[in-house]
């Protein structure tokens, strides 16, 4: 099993470009969740999907962030415009739709916003 | 509403040491409880978890956790830490549903001394 899969996993861009970070969730998986983890705010959930419908996006920041699953094996991230503090590690998670919840995680991408 | 708290944002041990991780959850429901571990520029993997059954639970790389209900704890001990277990902890809760997000800790940081 491949596990969570995201790209890139680095990405440095200029204020005010457009981000797109990539998920493919594990195979069979019905949940995805992405997260923000900075230094200050720690590990934050954006939004979350179940069975490819957001279920919750009241944590994404702002207008500028908004996220897709327009199938069951890929998701998006997408930043625009991009800013200095949307500057963090960027983590996809997936889960299946099974009694013990648990959450698997990707490897993450680190965005740096110049 | 679920929360968690992780007493103490850093925790530093000697190898070899006793390691004891603090955990308390609020749940109004009957919870399951997991802890993951995260190493630098990685992912969260999960260490242990539980769901129902035996309260002494037991994951991997020696750690172990007792879910108490009585005090709605939930700490992870490892008899004795070597220097390859600094890395941050997450404690984390959710219901048994399958169908909302586990609920963070704020995390603690581990650091071994030799």
């Amino acid at each position: 099993d491949a596990g969570v899969i995201q790209s890139p996993r680095h990405e440095v861009t200029e204020m005010g470009q457009e981000v797109t970070l990539r998920c493919k969730p594990i195979s069979g998986h019905n949940s995805l969740f992405w997260y923000r983890q900075t230094m200050m705010r720690g590990l934050e959930l954006l939004i979350y999907f179940n069975n490819n419908v957001p279920i919750d996006d009241s944590g994404m920041p702002e207008d500028r962030f908004s996220a897709k699953m327009p199938n069951a094996s890929f998701s998006t991230l997408k930043i625009q415009p991009s800013e200095p503090r949307d500057s963090a590690v960027y983590f996809c998670a997936s889960r299946a739709g099974t009694s013990g919840n648990e959450q698997f995680f990707g490897p993450g991408t680190r965005l740096t916003v110049l | 509403a679920q929360s968690v708290t992780q007493l103490g944002s850093h925790v530093s041990v000697s190898e070899g040491a006793l390691v004891l991780l603090r955990c308390n959850y609020s749940s109004s429901v009957p919870p399951y409880l997991f802890w993951y571990v995260q190493y630098p520029n990685q992912g969260l993997q999960l260490l242990l978890k539980y769901t129902t059954g035996a309260t002494l639970v037991k994951g991997i790389n020696g750690f172990e956790a007792e879910f108490k209900k009585s005090e709605t704890s939930f700490h992870l001990t490892k008899p004795s830490a070597h220097m390859s277990d600094a890395a941050e902890y997450f404690c984390a809760v959710s219901d048994s549903s399958g169908n909302t997000p586990l609920v963070f800790g704020k995390g603690t940081r581990l650091s071994v001394i030799a």
